[in-house]
């Protein structure tokens, strides 16, 4: 298996609060992706990086942050978190990109409930 | 919007039974990818096939593209109890995009 590990598995929160997920990587991988999955919806990208310090947005990123310091992490941000945001977060990655995009390895997820 | 969508929505068969679920999409793209979901955890990749490709094959699995009708098509053969899971296809776009759109996806029950 791919070595993603996603912080914190589970975890209720408050409307308004800031919420920080982060997704770990130990492949050396420099592509890597925030999906959320939601009923009826599938999974929607949220925000993606091809490199430290290189991001760019995704289908559904307003309301939602990202940084990446360094190869291995990539968080995810909620800066005040609404009931909307509930959802499944996976965090994927993969070594090829642009055109010659490859398979797309993915953690176990995070599952976000806000009251 | 989705650029993937399956059909079925869910379907249900007996063990042992083919399985075959239906993938199609709107735009031009590089490479069409099929994934399996177990309940409550992550996506596995199961094959990809190059737009150039029109049919690969891996172990008990059958994919096929047909570019013409933006359309794909995974194949399960002598299915298994644990096969049972959610299928989704996932597809990039010629632009250059660094990402993958996944459809909402099937999801597959095996009855023992």
């Amino acid at each position: 298996d791919a070595g993603i590990t996603q912080s914190p598995r589970h975890k209720v929160t408050e409307t308004g609060t800031p919420v920080t997920l982060r997704c770990h990587q130990t492949e050396n991988h420099r592509y890597m992706y925030w999906y959320r999955q939601d009923p009826g919806h599938g999974l929607r990208l949220i925000h993606y990086s091809y490199g430290v310090k290189d991001t760019d947005k995704g289908e559904v990123s307003d309301g939602y942050s990202v940084s990446r310091s360094k190869t291995e992490d990539f968080l995810l941000t909620l800066e005040s978190a609404t009931s909307s945001q509930t959802s499944v977060y996976f965090c994927a990655i993969s070594d090829r990109g642009g055109a010659n995009t490859g398979e797309l390895f993915f953690g176990e997820g995070s599952r976000l409930t806000v009251l | 919007s989705q650029q993937g969508e399956e059909d079925p929505q869910a379907l249900s068969i007996q063990e042992g039974e083919n399985a075959t679920m239906n993938c199609s999409y709107k735009t031009s793209i590089n490479n069409l990818q099929w994934y399996r979901q177990n309940s409550g955890r992550g996506l596995v990749h199961l094959i990809l096939i190059r737009s150039n490709e029109r049919e690969k094959h891996s172990g008990r699995l059958r994919v096929t593209l047909d570019t013409s009708k933006k359309s794909s098509s995974l194949l399960i053969t002598a299915s298994r109890a644990a096969d049972t899971a959610s299928y989704f296809c996932a597809t990039d776009g010629i632009q250059g995009a660094q990402k993958l759109v996944f459809g909402q996806g099937t999801r597959l029950t095996i009855n023992p």
